[in-house]
């Protein structure tokens, strides 16, 4: 079974520093991996996803199939950037699985 | 153009009531998805759909029935509801490049 985790539940930076949301997955085949975020008051929306390959507002995320991971990071963390965060898995099918989600704040 | 609409966007209801929400999207969709959003939890799937007239269970779908007569619409009913029932009701859409466009959300308690 489809299974995403995100081992923090929050997680706070200064302004200007480094930021690394992390997730991990496991699924026996190839998955397809995204990251969402929830700004506040705001529905859920797409940040990026692994197969294209963008950078979205400045954070990237790399699929690790080794170490089963898809991190995101930013070099540079905004006071904007502070949102939750949900990596999510896509499988067999049109089944998604969303992980519990990283409360990210970005103090002044 | 409003995309993915939920209605309502709040409700109580008391042990035992029962209630409909409704998801709307003008986006010609294929797939449609009912999660709740729960702290600590995520999102968990609790119905979805691949198309009119079918619909497949997710993760959590005791306490739910779905049914999708018409593309646009995708019906989520709590029969008899239950205080473990109180979460965010979060209704997505997915066309062919599987990205999910979300609704605003129900926020639902039962008391």
């Amino acid at each position: 079974a489809q299974r995403v985790t995100q081992p923090e539940k929050l997680l706070s930076v200064f302004k200007g520093a480094p930021v690394e949301l992390k997730c991990n997955y496991s699924y026996s085949g190839s998955p397809e991996l995204f990251w969402y975020v929830q700004y506040s008051r705001q529905r859920l929306q797409l940040l990026l996803r692994h197969i294209s390959r963008e950078s979205i507002k400045g954070f990237t995320a790399d699929l690790n199939k080794g170490e089963t991971s898809f991190h995101l990071k930013k070099p540079f963390a905004q006071e904007e950037d502070s949102a939750m965060y949900y990596c999510a898995s896509r499988g067999y099918g049109q089944n998604f699985v969303f992980g519990p989600g990283t409360r990210l704040s970005v103090l002044p | 153009n409003a995309g993915v609409t939920q209605t309502p966007k709040f409700r109580v209801l008391k042990t035992g009531q029962s209630m409909t929400l409704l998801c709307a999207q003008d986006m010609n969709h294929e797939y449609m998805y009912w999660y709740r959003q729960d702290p600590g939890m995520g999102l968990r799937l609790i119905h979805y759909s691949v198309g009119e007239g079918t619909t497949a269970k997710g993760e959590v779908p005791d306490g739910y029935n779905v049914s999708r007569l018409k593309k646009q619409n995708f019906l989520l009913g709590l029969e008899s509801a239950a205080p473990s029932q109180t979460s965010v009701y979060f209704c997505a859409t997915t066309g062919s490049s599987y990205e999910q466009y979300f609704g605003p959300g129900t926020r639902l308690t039962v008391t």
